[in-house]
């Protein structure tokens, strides 16, 4: 089965520029998609098909998919956006989650 | 307004069945994928699968098929998910989620439900 590798974790100081990465083969050929879910809630798509932001979104918000790699960036990273931040890879047939980053803003 | 509110939560006996339900709103059920997502506890999202409503052609991740059922009935506007015989490992948060469709592609779950607690324990 398709299998995506994303970092436990990340830091990142209020203001600054987070990158969340997933890895996965040829990741470049599937549709990318981000979650973020905060405790106790469900998850909020907050990037799809790769780099498009859902309305409601904030523009701090993008993406990137190439190669291996789908990368969530978040700049001018602020507190409410401490959660934890899913990939996820779509093709025809399946659409696995990365194992989940917990974004910390400290 | 999009909505998606799933059934309450259930507390089950290892062993017995289950089907829990997911009901939409506020859009055209049958041109729209759902999919389910399992969070079990403290852990991350897990792909489970995905039906058509319209056609209800359903894909299983291969680490649920055969251990879960997916369907939808069109005239109410529901899918399910659901078991022949839980197990304590099944316990878990379910999240349903519609697929976002752009140029006829499926790439992301823009509405999610709120989500039901299985509890299975003995």
């Amino acid at each position: 089965s398709y299998e995506l590798t994303q970092p436990p974790s990340v830091s990142v100081s209020p203001g600054q520029t987070a990158s969340i990465t997933c890895s996965g083969d040829k990741l470049g050929d599937r549709y990318a998609s981000w979650y973020q879910q905060k405790p106790g809630q469900s998850p909020v798509l907050v990037i799809y098909q790769d780099d498009k932001r859902p309305s409601g979104i904030p523009e701090r918000f993008s993406g990137s998919n190439s190669g291996n790699t789908a990368t969530l960036t978040i700049s001018g990273t602020q507190a409410t956006d401490e959660a934890d931040y899913y990939c996820q890879a779509w093709d025809t047939t399946t659409a696995p989650f990365g194992g989940g980053t917990k974004l910390t803003v400290l | 307004e999009v909505q998606l509110v799933q059934s309450g939560a259930e507390m089950k006996k290892p062993g017995e069945s289950l089907k829990i339900s997911c009901k939409t709103s506020g859009y055209s059920f049958t041109t729209y994928w759902i999919g389910w997502v399992r969070q079990m506890p403290g852990q991350g999202l897990e792909w489970m699968g995905i039906i058509y409503p319209g056609d209800s052609d359903t894909k299983y991740s291969p680490s649920f098929q055969g251990q879960v059922t997916i369907s939808a009935d069109k005239s109410i506007s529901t899918t399910y998910l659901q078991w022949s015989s839980l197990r304590a490992s099944d316990t878990a948060i379910y999240y349903c989620a519609r697929g976002i469709v752009v140029a006829g592609t499926t790439s992301g779950f823009d509405y999610w439900g709120q989500g039901t607690l299985v509890t299975v324990s003995s």
